[in-house]
Parts: structure tokens; sequence; C-alpha cells
């Protein structure tokens, strides 16, 4: 079982429409949760970090933590073409996992108009 | 505010030679972590470092190295290079290292061994 899986791509929704991006992790320790955008040909950007159980919104983005489930998720509300991008899950451990995040193998979306 | 500075942008190396690759960090972030992303294995995890120390390893060949310098800024060396080096490179900043604030990422070094 891979420790941070992101659920299958590619994900193509309409414009407009919400896209759902979800993520399990196997480590039920772990304390940070992130979600990052990368654009092809450029790094990782940051979206949205959790850290409680529930909902964390930041304009279009709301991310949901349910650590009981061990399950953490994006949602992108009024999806734009912009939007179009490979969303990556990233999990930090704790402990002495200094500047460790595991990554998910990302979902790639496409927002077509 | 300055963010994450990685040099170079793109390096071609033959194989059984070494490289560089420096990192400076966003001002006041402590923390470096580097990792190594390529289109089988994703983004992996190689080391962090904090003050001047390395506080945490990755599974990679000791041919991985790195070191960081009292300003935080940190660099990277690959020894001996093969083929399946070929990745991009991404060094992250953050103030602690411990999960708090996020990671921010520099634009990267994208290295092709040939």
């Amino acid at each position: 079982q891979k420790e941070v899986e992101q659920n299958s791509g590619p994900l193509s929704v309409p414009e407009g429409a919400i896209a759902s991006l979800n993520c399990t992790y196997s480590d039920r320790g772990s304390q940070s949760f992130f979600w990052y955008r990368q654009y092809s040909g450029k790094s990782p950007e940051l979206i949205m970090f959790i850290y409680s159980n529930g909902d964390k919104e930041d304009g279009r983005f709301t991310a949901q933590l349910n650590k009981a489930s061990q399950y953490v998720s994006l949602l992108i509300r009024d999806s734009q073409p912009s939007d179009s991008a490979t969303y990556l899950c990233a999990v930090y451990a704790g402990g002495t996992s200094y500047g460790k995040l595991t990554f998910g193998q990302g979902t790639i979306l496409t927002v077509h108009p | 505010k300055a963010g994450v500075t990685q040099t170079p942008r793109y390096l071609i190396k033959t194989r059984g030679q070494q490289v560089t690759l420096s990192c400076s960090p966003i001002s006041g972030h402590r923390s470096v972590s580097w990792y190594q992303q390529t289109p089988g294995q994703g983004l992996q995890f190689l080391f962090e470092y904090f003050s001047e120390t390395q506080r945490n390893k990755g599974n990679f060949p000791g041919r991985f190295s790195g070191r960081q310098f009292s300003n935080s800024r940190s660099e990277m060396n690959v020894s001996t290079l093969e083929l399946g080096d070929s990745a991009l490179y991404l060094c992250a900043s953050s103030l602690e290292g411990t999960g708090g604030n996020g990671y921010t990422f520099g634009s990267g070094t994208r290295l092709t061994v040939v």
C-alpha cells in the first residue's frame, strides 16, 4: 500500500463545475496535510494546508480532513480553465520527519470551456 | 519578498560526472529540503538541512549529498552521475521544517544525464 494515494485521473470537468480531488494516507499519526498545484513544466505551488478535522475554505478552494478515515480532499468550486493542472496531495508525518513531505502520485485535472 | 531561488535552471551532464545544485531559501527560513521529481516515481524526498545540520534523509544512495551554509543557502551534490539521475530537482524552504506553514518550492533544476 502506498503511503499517500490520490484518486486516479485524469479528471475532466466543465467550466463552472465543482472539481473534487481525494487523497488517503496510511500513517495515522500524520499531522499536516497540503495540496499543491503543479502546471506542466513548473514547480509545485502551495494551494492550501490543513491540520484539524473539518473544512478549511480559501476562496474557491475548500480542503476537508477526516483523520479517523485518514482522508483529505480538495474541492474547487466554479472551476476555470486556468485550474487545469496536476494536483498533488502531500502529508507531513510529524515527529522526526523534519522537512519531509510524502506526496501522492498526483491527479491531472482538466477544465474544459 | 523574494521566493526560493534555485540555480542553475538547466544542466546537461555526462555519465560519471558530478554536479552541484544551489538553493537560496526565503529570507528567514532556516529549513531547506531537497526533492527529486521523475515521471515514474513522482516527488521523492532526498534530505533536509536546518542550521547547517542534516536532520533527515530519504532513501537515496550516498552519491547524493548536501550541505547548508550559515546563511541557510544549501547545495546538493550528485557524484558519478547515472542516466537514471535525470530528473527535476526541487528545493523547498520552510521556517522550521516541522510542517508548520507549509513548504515553498523553488523553480527547480532540470538535470539531464547523457
